[in-house]
């Protein structure tokens, strides 16, 4: 089966950093995404590994290890807009849609 | 100029209708797919579809159908609608198999 675990919420204050952890166990591995979702609104991507390594975009950085089956999202800086719901997803063959974790709702608080 | 693009953004029908869902993209992708997203958030495949193959989730109740008049459209018909098919459902596309784009999602309602 496929199984993509990420903790269900995140509390967290403005200026912050947090990191958002995503373990994954599935039949094959193709590339890791994370997607950021606002409430009432489509998910967004934000960043897409499949090799091991960070990624750094701005004041988000993602991250692999294949051999763990582990990723993390790291937000700097954060501001209130940043509270959101975070969905790690992982391809697990090419030319298949996207498994996602249940997500991570952030809260940023003042 | 707006992406992936589904109509309509809210669908409110009762039991036993058949209701479809309309899913255009203009980024000349490939390959769309339609997710349904259930009231806990969670975001699940029901169809892939490019212009060669059908990938359907097999979980995916038969009353649902996808139908794809060309490459840029992707719809989605249900028949007999239950209670349980109320969500968000979400149209995507891809280039490539990277990144997804999504629609602003249809949220269902049926009562």
């Amino acid at each position: 089966g496929q199984n993509i675990d990420q903790p269900t919420e995140m509390t967290a204050t403005e200026g912050a950093i947090v990191q958002i952890n995503c373990t994954y166990q599935t039949s094959g591995f193709n590339g890791l995404f994370w997607y950021q979702q606002h409430a009432g609104e489509a998910p967004t991507f934000l960043s897409y590994n499949v090799l091991d390594g960070l990624e750094e975009k701005g004041r988000f950085s993602s991250f692999l290890s294949r051999s763990k089956g582990y990723s993390y999202l790291l937000l700097k800086e954060l501001q209130m807009k940043d509270s959101a719901s975070y969905l790690c997803a992982v391809k697990t063959q090419a030319g298949t849609a996207l498994i996602f974790g249940k997500g991570t709702t952030l809260s940023v608080s003042s | 100029d707006t992406a992936v693009s589904q109509t309509p953004k809210y669908l409110v029908t009762q039991m036993g209708n058949d209701k479809s869902i309309k899913c255009e993209q203009n980024l000349g992708h490939d390959t769309m797919y339609w997710y349904k997203q259930d009231s806990k958030k969670f975001l699940k495949i029901m169809f892939s579809y490019n212009n060669k193959e059908l990938i359907i989730n097999e979980t995916v109740p038969n009353r649902f159908s996808p139908k794809s008049p060309d490459k840029a459209h992707l719809n989605l018909h249900i028949n007999s609608l239950e209670l349980g098919d109320s969500a968000v459902y979400f149209c995507a596309s891809s280039q490539d198999l990277n990144e997804q784009y999504f629609g602003p999602g249809t949220r269902l309602t049926v009562t």
